[in-house]
């Protein structure tokens, strides 16, 4: 079955770069999340996505954005980069949200963007 | 304080041993809770749902307390395999009767089951 897709898998960047990261969520699934797992560290929640349109907020910082596309596939957009933002990015899809009432409290998550900041 | 805290081990445990996993949270109002695996460098994967009324999957039993907003992971006989870390994850609620799906991650407890 297809699975969350991530890329790159891997990044390397220099402080103050930019950086994008993509994800591709399991076909039907309407939902998109990004979570941030710094080495060590439980995975935070960043940001969600439901139906194109931004439906919660967590942790992420002024200076990273993201948006989802028509095909349902999000990127997340990190500025001014930081040593700090070194971490393995997740990206988890669901089908459905408490907003539609269909939430099955299940994410299926990628393999993770590993984004290392020199 | 941190919203759902767990022990980090490690747990070293010989193969065949059974071994339990305990996790607090502190929000009442968490509408549902989950227990994740993440094996090293890995992506989080989904190993059980807990259910109120406690549910079992296989060596798995899962537990959960809502008064004293307590969970439990029990593993019997355990595997070479079943080494990972096991993270306790809560779902909190909206406060309309759904969830949220902004998972709360516990710090994860250590597993390592020596052959």
């Amino acid at each position: 079955a297809a699975g969350v897709i991530q890329s790159p898998r891997h990044l390397i960047k220099e402080k103050r770069e930019t950086a994008t990261l993509k994800c591709y969520p399991i076909p039907r699934h309407d939902t998109v999340y990004w979570y941030q797992q710094g080495p060590g560290q439980d995975p935070q929640f960043l940001i969600s996505f439901y139906e194109k349109m931004q439906s919660d907020k967590g942790s992420i910082p002024d200076r990273f954005s993201a948006q989802q596309f028509s095909d349902y596939h999000s990127e997340l957009n990190m500025s001014s980069l930081e040593l700090g933002d070194s971490a393995l990015y997740f990206c988890a899809s669901s089908l459905g949200t408490a907003r539609t009432g269909r939430e099955t409290g299940e994410l299926f998550f990628g393999e993770g963007s590993r984004l290392t900041v020199l | 304080r941190k919203e759902v805290e767990q022990d980090p081990g490690p747990f070293n445990v010989p193969e065949g041993a059974t071994v339990a996993f305990n996790c607090t949270y502190s929000n009442s109002a968490s509408q549902s809770f989950f227990w994740y695996r993440q094996d090293c460098r890995k992506e989080p994967k989904l190993l059980m749902s807990v259910y109120s009324s406690g549910n079992e999957d296989g060596r798995f039993t899962a537990q959960l307390n809502r008064a004293s907003q307590y969970i439990s992971l029990l593993i019997r006989d355990s595997k070479l395999s079943d080494s990972a870390t096991y993270l306790c994850v809560v779902n909190p609620s909206t406060g309309y009767g759904g969830a949220t799906n902004k998972l709360i991650f516990g710090t994860g407890t250590l597993l390592a089951v020596q052959p």
